[in-house]
């Protein structure tokens, strides 16, 4: 089955630790991101890629950072800088960036 | 600054009637608009689109109007479903190919 996968379904951390979502795709696109939700908000683009080792900020990439050394994996690591991390984070990845965006199922991530 | 919003939180419809649901955006360079359905515990999944330079876009019972000049979009169900009970987002692209989403209107649809 192709699709977009992301571990784990929910993620608990101490303050100031680093912790790294995992996103996986095998639908062979090209683009991938990284969304955060949070309540009474919209999805907010924390970070995308086009290609293999390449990636771009997008809107809130301050505490975030991200690698694309493959194709299928784009993880995101959360770091102690981000100063409100909690949250519902999704993945998703497209054919190229002007195309629809096909979603994984979400990692919500507590911090305390 | 939220580019696209959607105004109602939440929307109750008896199946069988139409379930509409609103959007607004405030960029007029987005061309391409696109409805996503999220159900609980899952990401959202594509569900229709409508390029700029079209009204409207039918897919079975799901059909997206877009009102340039008022810059507003909205998705119609016919006939709606119970199965159809979920959080829709509306999101925009602009010419710079970053997508921008709504807050999200999650339907109800009373069997």
């Amino acid at each position: 089955d192709g699709g977009i996968t992301q571990s784990p379904k929910y993620l608990f951390r101490k303050e100031g630790q680093n912790v790294t979502l995992s996103c996986e795709q095998n639908l062979n696109h090209d683009a991938m991101y990284w969304y955060r939700q949070d309540p009474g908000q919209g999805l907010r683009l924390i970070y995308y890629s086009q290609i293999v080792n390449d990636f771009q900020k997008g809107d809130i990439a301050e505490g975030y950072s991200v690698s694309r050394e493959k194709k299928e994996s784009f993880p995101l690591t959360v770091t102690s800088a981000q100063k409100n991390p909690t949250a519902f984070y999704l993945c998703a990845s497209s054919k190229g960036l002007y195309y629809e965006q096909y979603f994984g199922p979400g990692t919500r991530l507590t911090v305390t | 600054d939220q580019q696209v919003k959607q105004n109602s939180p939440s929307l109750s419809v008896q199946e069988g009637r139409i379930s509409i649901l609103n959007c607004d955006y405030t960029n007029s360079m987005f061309d391409y608009f696109l409805w996503y359905k999220k159900y609980p515990a899952e990401g959202p999944t594509f569900l229709i689109s409508i390029s700029s330079i079209k009204d409207k876009n039918e897919d079975g019972r799901f059909t997206v109007f877009l009102n340039k000049s008022a810059k507003h979009l909205s998705l119609h169900i016919v006939p709606s479903q119970p199965g159809d009970s979920a959080v829709y987002f509306c999101a925009a692209r602009n010419t710079g190919n970053q997508f921008y989403f709504g807050t999200g209107t999650s339907l109800t649809v009373i069997p």
